[in-house]
């Protein structure tokens, strides 16, 4: 499988402020999603990032809250706008090839807390 | 809605036991099956994949699928305190690549 890096790790913020966070592949893939994982609970998927178009936002999660970019196919990036508190999650993102397999890798997670 | 439906737990199971994890879905169209093993702090791992009906296994680790009934489980055995962990599944959505998560069952195995 596909080795994932994301940058930061963890990170804590300021209200109102934003973060960007880089999703790294050390090889080319089809598909790269973002995930949110809140406190306590399950994955729930933000987007999937399109390479060289705009991404596809789940239901509940706008691109003005969520930029993403995906300017080739190992790289990735989400970004979390004006935040508060309720923002406080882990962010992942994930790999996989489109077709019948639809087996996804995810990469470390990104830890933030918003104060 | 599509939906994956998971036991939470707490599952706790004697260390060298069964240890049993259930999972419902309700999309007759999905194809695909997989579980994840996520430790605290950690991302989550893929343990075990399953396309079609039946068994599949992976040393201690099984896998069962029945599509009619729309039900797949994992079993674990001869559980180690090291197996302790929340076990996600979670389906493809009818080849799109996209996956859908049930809430995890944590399980804890003691010794």
């Amino acid at each position: 499988s596909a080795v994932i890096s994301q940058k930061p790790s963890r990170d804590i913020c300021q209200r109102g402020t934003s973060l960007t966070i880089q999703c790294q592949v050390d090889s080319q893939v089809t598909m790269m999603f973002w995930y949110r994982q809140q406190p306590g609970q399950s994955l729930t998927l933000i987007a999937t990032a399109n390479q060289g178009s705009e991404a596809t936002y789940e239901s509940g999660f706008v691109i003005d809250k969520f930029p993403i970019s995906r300017p080739n196919l190992t790289f990735s990036t989400l970004t979390v706008s004006n935040m508060s508190p309720e923002d406080s999650s882990i962010y992942l993102c994930s790999v996989g090839e489109a077709g019948v397999t639809d087996t996804q890798y995810f990469g470390p997670g990104t830890r933030l807390t918003v104060l | 809605q599509k939906e994956v439906e998971q036991n939470s737990g707490p599952l706790s199971v004697p260390e060298g036991a069964i240890a049993s994890l259930n999972c419902t879905y309700s999309d007759r169209g999905s194809q695909s099956f997989f579980w994840y093993r996520q430790y605290s702090g950690k991302s989550p791992e893929l343990i075990m994949s399953i396309y079609s009906n039946g068994d599949k296994e992976d040393g201690r680790f099984t896998a069962q699928l029945n599509k009619a009934s729309q039900y797949v489980s994992l079993l674990i055995r001869d559980s180690q305190p090291s197996d302790s962990a929340t076990y996600l599944c979670a389906v493809g959505s009818s080849n799109t690549g996209k996956l859908i998560f049930g809430q995890g069952t944590t399980l804890q195995v003691k010794p």
